[in-house]
C-alpha cells in the first residue's frame, strides 16, 4: 500500500517570507498524482497544488509551488511571499493513475504564519 | 453551482448506536468518497461510490456502509459505534468519469463523537 509522511508536524513562518513544507511518499508505481491541500480552521479542505508524476516540470500556482524529485519520491511545498491566510493544516496527498479511486495522505503539516 | 455540503455538523452518540451521516455532491458530481479524519491525522479513505455503486474501499470493518442516490447525494452509515469511530467524516465528490486526476471537492464535515 501506499504510505505518505509528513516528517514536520509544525512549522512557522513570518508574515512575507518563504517556508517549505516536506513530504516524502512511497510507491511501487510509477504513474501517479501528487496534491497538498489546505484545512483552515473551518475545516473545508481546498486543493493547493497537484502534479503528474510523468511531468518533470514541478507544478507552480501563484505564490505556490512544489519541488517533485521522483527518484526520491519526495514531494515538497513551497510557499512564497506567505500571507497570513496561509495558516492552516497542509496535506500531502498521492492517487494511483490505474487505481484512482482514493487519495493517500500524510499526517499534516501545522503551519502558523506570524505577523 | 453549489459546493459539497453534509449534514449535522455535529453529532453526540453513545456506543453500540447507529449513526447516519449525510453528503450532497457538487452540482454534475457522480463520484462521492467518504473519510475519516481522527484527531491530528490525515483523512483515512472508507469508501467511494460511482453511479450509486461502491467503486472501492478501504480497511474498515463492514459495519461502516454507504449509499449513493440517483441524484448522487449520499450517506454514510456505522453501527455498533465504539468509542474510537470520534472523528471528523468527510465527504469529498468529484467530476463524472474516473479519471485519477480529477479533483476531489470536500464539504467542511461532520464531527461526530462517541461516548
Amino acid at each position: 500500500a501506499q504510505t505518505v509522511t509528513q516528517s514536520q508536524p509544525e512549522m512557522s513562518v513570518q508574515e512575507a517570507e518563504t517556508v517549505t513544507l516536506s513530504c516524502t511518499y512511497d510507491t511501487s508505481e510509477s504513474d501517479y498524482y501528487l496534491f497538498w491541500y489546505k484545512q483552515p480552521p473551518s475545516r473545508q479542505m481546498i486543493l493547493v497544488i497537484r502534479q503528474e508524476a510523468y511531468k518533470q516540470q514541478n507544478a507552480t500556482e501563484n505564490r505556490f509551488s512544489v519541488n517533485f524529485q521522483k527518484a526520491a519520491k519526495s514531494f515538497s511545498l513551497k510557499i512564497s511571499d506567505s500571507q497570513l491566510g496561509d495558516a492552516a493544516m497542509y496535506f500531502c496527498a498521492y492517487r494511483s493513475r490505474n487505481t484512482g479511486n482514493q487519495f493517500y495522505f500524510g499526517t499534516g503539516t501545522s503551519l502558523t504564519v506570524i505577523p | 453551482e453549489t459546493g459539497v455540503t453534509q449534514s449535522p455538523t455535529h453529532l453526540i452518540k453513545t456506543r453500540g448506536q447507529q449513526v447516519t451521516l449525510r453528503c450532497s455532491s457538487q452540482s454534475g458530481h457522480n463520484t462521492v468518497s467518504w473519510y475519516q479524519q481522527a484527531l491530528g491525522q490525515g483523512p483515512q479513505f472508507i469508501f467511494q461510490y460511482y453511479r450509486e455503486e461502491e467503486n472501492g474501499r478501504g480497511n474498515f470493518p463492514p459495519r461502516f456502509s454507504g449509499l449513493q442516490f440517483p441524484n448522487y447525494s449520499s450517506e454514510l452509515n456505522v453501527n455498533a459505534l465504539e468509542l474510537d469511530d470520534s472523528a471528523l467524516y468527510l465527504c469529498a465528490s468529484s467530476l463524472p468519469g474516473l479519471a485519477a486526476y480529477n479533483e476531489q471537492f470536500f464539504g467542511p464535515g461532520t464531527r461526530l463523537t462517541v461516548l
